[in-house]
């Protein structure tokens, strides 16, 4: 089954404690992509990456880290999590250069917040 | 910077009824965009893709127009069923070769049907 998967799913974590949330997709895409969701705000991206090494900012980088070492894997990481990190993580990931299914496939997302 | 907007933040209407859901965007550099759902505390699942060639997708009881000139996407849902009750999200893709990896997401418009 074609699928994202992100673990862990709920996280409870306290202020400067390092953590890291993993993305993983069987799709062979591509491109992959983190968003954090928050209430009135919608979906901001944080950081994508459009294949093996080769990542960029999104809108909400300040923070966070990612990195892309194998292409079905793209870890986002907190070094120092701070409270206003509290949200809800989404993963993505798409097939790109063929016009028309370049459609993204969504992780079921991680709650994570920061005490 | 690219702004997008949907109006209404939220919707109710009786079964049957079409539904009719906005989303506008202030740059018309874009190469497409995207119709998602979302159930509440789900991931998102993609419903139509529009690149920014075409005028429109239909899938089904859905069909989604895009007007790039005027910044504006209309997603319609034929006879809406209490099924159809979830988030509509739009997200629009950067068309410049300096952001191509970017996505914009709208808030969404909460949707309600009532049997």
């Amino acid at each position: 089954e074609a699928q994202v998967t992100q673990n862990p799913r709920y996280l409870i974590t306290v202020t400067g404690k390092k953590l890291t949330v993993t993305c993983s997709q069987n799709m062979n895409h591509e491109y992959m992509s983190w968003y954090r969701q928050d209430p009135g705000l919608g979906l901001r991206q944080i950081y994508y990456s459009m294949n093996v090494e080769v990542t960029d900012k999104g809108d909400v980088p300040e923070g966070y880290k990612v990195s892309r070492k194998e292409k079905r894997n793209f870890p986002l990481i907190l070094e120092s999590p701070s409270p206003n990190q509290t949200s809800l993580y989404f993963c993505a990931s798409s097939a790109e250069g063929l016009a028309g299914v370049d459609t993204q496939y969504f992780g079921p997302g991680t709650r994570l917040t920061v005490l | 910077k690219q702004e997008v907007t949907q109006i209404p933040a939220a919707l109710s209407v009786p079964e049957g009824e079409n539904l009719v859901l906005n989303c506008s965007f202030t740059d018309s550099a874009i190469y497409n965009l995207q119709w998602f759902r979302q159930d509440p505390g789900k991931g998102l699942t993609s419903l139509l893709l529009i690149q920014s060639s075409q005028r429109e997708q239909t899938s089904g009881r859905l069909n989604a127009s895009l007007d790039k000139s005027s910044g504006r996407s209309t997603l319609y849902i034929a006879a809406s069923q209490p099924g159809d009750s979830a988030t509509y999200l739009c997200a629009v893709r950067r068309g410049t070769t300096d952001s191509w990896g970017k996505f914009q997401f709208g808030a969404g418009t909460q949707v309600v049907v009532t049997p």
